[in-house]
């Protein structure tokens, strides 16, 4: 049973434009989210995160927004550029989960074309 | 360079051997975490210590086991390996839980 759904493995963007990543949810205990991005042979790189008290959280070129009534919560990235192109996961976690361990989606893969 | 190192980075062996991967966290982070990756595939969350104690399982196979030492590095033990068993493994760490988490380079593991 998948608790954290990514349903598009794959992305294409051009350059310049919003790359725009969804992520679901079905364990409404689920309190914290987080988004990583990965590149090959790496391990995942924190991204944003946002608490289930906010619908928006905002860095630079990134944003996550949480709407918690669809269990649902999409990261926007604008400009896109090519050094985004990378793996990116949603996990979620929650507050009493005793180890507080992260929940992953499957991951979707964003190219950014130049 | 997220502080997380993890060693060796690469581990070929053969079915039915045992082998032990080994995390260093972040300096004063306390919670280590455990994940497996297999082709491509998301994340999978195998085991957490808190401080030395186990704190939480997830998927983690009985032929697995990991502790947490004083020093706060961890060590992942697989044993009787199968070939399905190769993967990449990562080694995560925090300073406690619910804080975000800051993931190691990964070791992977090839079982032929």
């Amino acid at each position: 049973d998948q608790q954290v759904k990514q349903n598009s493995p794959s992305l294409s963007v051009q350059e310049g434009r919003i790359s725009i990543l969804n992520c679901d949810y079905t364990n409404s205990m689920f309190d914290y989210f987080l988004w990583y991005k990965k590149y090959p042979a790496e391990g995942p790189t924190f991204l944003i995160s946002i608490s289930s008290i906010k619908d928006k959280n905002e860095d630079g070129r990134f944003t996550v927004f949480l709407n918690k009534s669809a269990k649902h919560l999409s990261l926007h990235i604008v400009p896109s550029q090519p050094g985004d192109s990378a793996v990116y996961f949603c996990a979620a976690s929650a507050r009493d989960n005793a180890g507080n361990m992260l929940t992953f989606g499957g991951g979707t893969r964003l190219m950014v074309k130049p | 360079d997220s502080g997380v190192t993890q060693t060796p980075k690469h581990l070929i062996t053969a079915t039915g051997q045992r082998v032990t991967l080994r995390c260093s966290p972040r300096s004063g982070d306390l919670s280590v975490y455990w994940y497996q990756q297999s082709l491509d595939q998301g994340l999978q969350f195998l085991i957490q210590y808190y401080n030395g104690e186990e704190r939480a399982k997830g998927n983690i196979l009985e032929r697995f086991s990991a502790q947490q030492f004083p020093d706060l590095h961890s060590e992942l033990n697989l044993s009787s390996l199968e070939l399905g068993d190769s993967a990449l493994y990562f080694c995560a760490s925090s300073l406690d839980p619910g804080k975000r988490q800051y993931f190691g380079p990964g070791t992977r593991l090839t079982v032929t």
